[in-house]
């Protein structure tokens, strides 16, 4: 199975402040014919299911405000917040649906400083 | 708009069973899997495995095989059945459409089992 670990396990952020959380796989998940990294990224506040945030490692899904965006290839990846919001305060987990079993990272949690 | 609804909360005794219903809609059930993920409370999203909506078979991950059964009206209802329920089934459980990655989700089953 692949094992996806995210890092840090926490995180503080000063409102407007960029937020960085980093996701390792423990095998590639860039498919060659395609060039894409079957990576996504879910943002999951108290109480409420996981909102997907952006796919293809970087791919931002409609509606998901601009400050959020993800970058990286092969086993290393990036959810970037440009500006914190109160509103951003949740839970975040990468998930890779390279293979199955499609496996998630064990969550950051992000909260204001 | 693309919506899956849910069943309500369960409460149920060590030994019985449960059955969660996942209504889809604003789309055709059978043109996607779907996937079903347990969130034990105050932990991670664990995957248990998907159905193929159309042709009904299901692929359950390590873990979840024997006493979790997936199944599709192939309408617009998807269900998780789980037997001989034990304290550690205690769990939120989500459906969320395939797509590769998984959207929308489903709001969530709580689950709980106690005596």
């Amino acid at each position: 199975d692949i094992v996806m670990t995210q890092s840090p396990d926490s995180l503080a952020v000063s409102l407007g402040e960029r937020a960085t959380i980093n996701c390792k796989s423990s095998q590639n998940i860039l498919y060659s014919s395609n060039n894409k990294n079957y990576l996504a990224w879910y943002q999951q506040k108290p109480g409420q299911p996981p909102k997907l945030l952006t796919y293809w490692s970087s791919t931002r899904e409609s509606g998901v405000p601009d400050r959020f965006s993800g970058s990286g290839s092969g086993t290393d990846f990036t959810l970037t917040i440009s500006s914190l919001q109160t509103e951003d305060v949740a839970v975040y987990y990468c998930q890779q649906y390279y293979t199955s079993p499609h496996t998630f990272g064990q969550g950051t949690k992000l909260e204001v400083k | 708009q693309v919506q899956l609804v849910q069943s309500g909360s369960e409460l149920k005794k060590p030994g019985a069973s449960v059955k969660v219903s996942c209504k889809a809609s604003g789309y055709t059930l059978t043109d996607y899997a779907m996937n079903w993920v347990r969130q034990v409370p105050g932990q991670g999203l664990e995957w248990m495995g998907w159905i193929n909506t159309k042709s009904g078979n299901p692929t359950y991950a390590q873990g979840f095989t024997g006493r979790f059964v997936f199944s599709s009206d192939s309408v617009n209802t998807t269900y998780l059945q789980i037997t001989s329920l034990k304290a550690e089934d205690t769990a939120v459980y989500y459906c969320a459409r395939d797509r590769g990655y998984f959207d929308p989700w489903g709001q969530g089953t709580l689950v709980i089992v106690s005596s």
